[in-house]
């Protein structure tokens, strides 16, 4: 089966840029989806479809996809952006397409 | 505006079923998939289910394979899932999400979420 790999953790100050990876075998042929969870909270969409943001999203969220890495980049973060994140492709690799979550990455701004 | 709301969670005994419950509003419920994901407690997110908009196909995780099953009922807008032969290990918060993209769509993202319900299987 598929595997996605997300560090454990990351740690950034505020008004810097937080970069969140998601690794997966040739991931760049796959459409990689991102969600946002706080605690005691139901995840949200961030971005889809490797880089593109739904309405109401701030433009300082985005992602890119290449290889075996994709990557979602938090700009100028700020303490309401403190989350795990997710990401998420879909697996044809068997005899059914199956979904795989990564094993989210929680941001910490210092 | 899209809502999403599950209902039926609880406390039940390993070996026996629990049957949950999403009620859809705000879109039209039956030109889109659906998907079941939980969430043990401190854990990440694990997908259960998917249902095509119109029941003609539907998938499942390894681990609940042969003893969940989804379906949804398009004329009352809801999705369900029934748990049979639960164990510990199923004891979660459970996700309703719809399929993202457009109407008939598959294999996109999950947009939006409930706001989930929690299941605790124990003796």
């Amino acid at each position: 089966s598929y595997v996605l790999t997300q560090p454990p953790s990351v740690s950034v100050a505020p008004g810097q840029t937080a970069r969140i990876t998601c690794g997966g075998n040739n991931i760049g042929s796959k459409s990689v989806h991102w969600y946002q969870q706080k605690p005691g909270q139901a995840p949200v969409l961030v971005v889809y479809d490797d880089s593109d943001r739904p309405s109401g999203i701030p433009e300082r969220f985005s992602g890119s996809n290449s290889g075996n890495t994709a990557t979602l980049t938090i700009s100028r973060v700020e303490a309401g952006d403190e989350a795990d994140y997710y990401c998420q492709v879909w697996d044809s690799s068997s005899d059914h397409p199956d979904v795989v979550f990564g094993g989210g990455t929680k941001l910490t701004v210092l | 505006q899209v809502q999403l709301v599950e209902s039926g969670g609880g406390v039940v005994q390993p070996g026996r079923s629990l049957r949950l419950s999403c009620a859809a509003s705000g879109f039209t419920f039956s030109s889109y998939g659906m998907h079941w994901v939980r969430q043990a407690p401190g854990k990440g997110l694990e997908w259960v289910a998917v249902i095509w908009y119109d029941g003609s196909n539907k998938y499942y995780a390894d681990s609940v394979k042969g003893r969940f099953t989804i379906s949804r009922d398009n004329s009352k807008n809801t999705l369900y899932l029934q748990m049979n032969s639960l164990r510990a290990e199923d004891t979660a918060v459970y996700y309703c999400a719809r399929e993202g993209g457009g109407p008939y769509e598959a294999e996109n993202w999950f947009d939006p979420w409930g706001q989930g319900t929690l299941v605790t299987v124990s003796s």
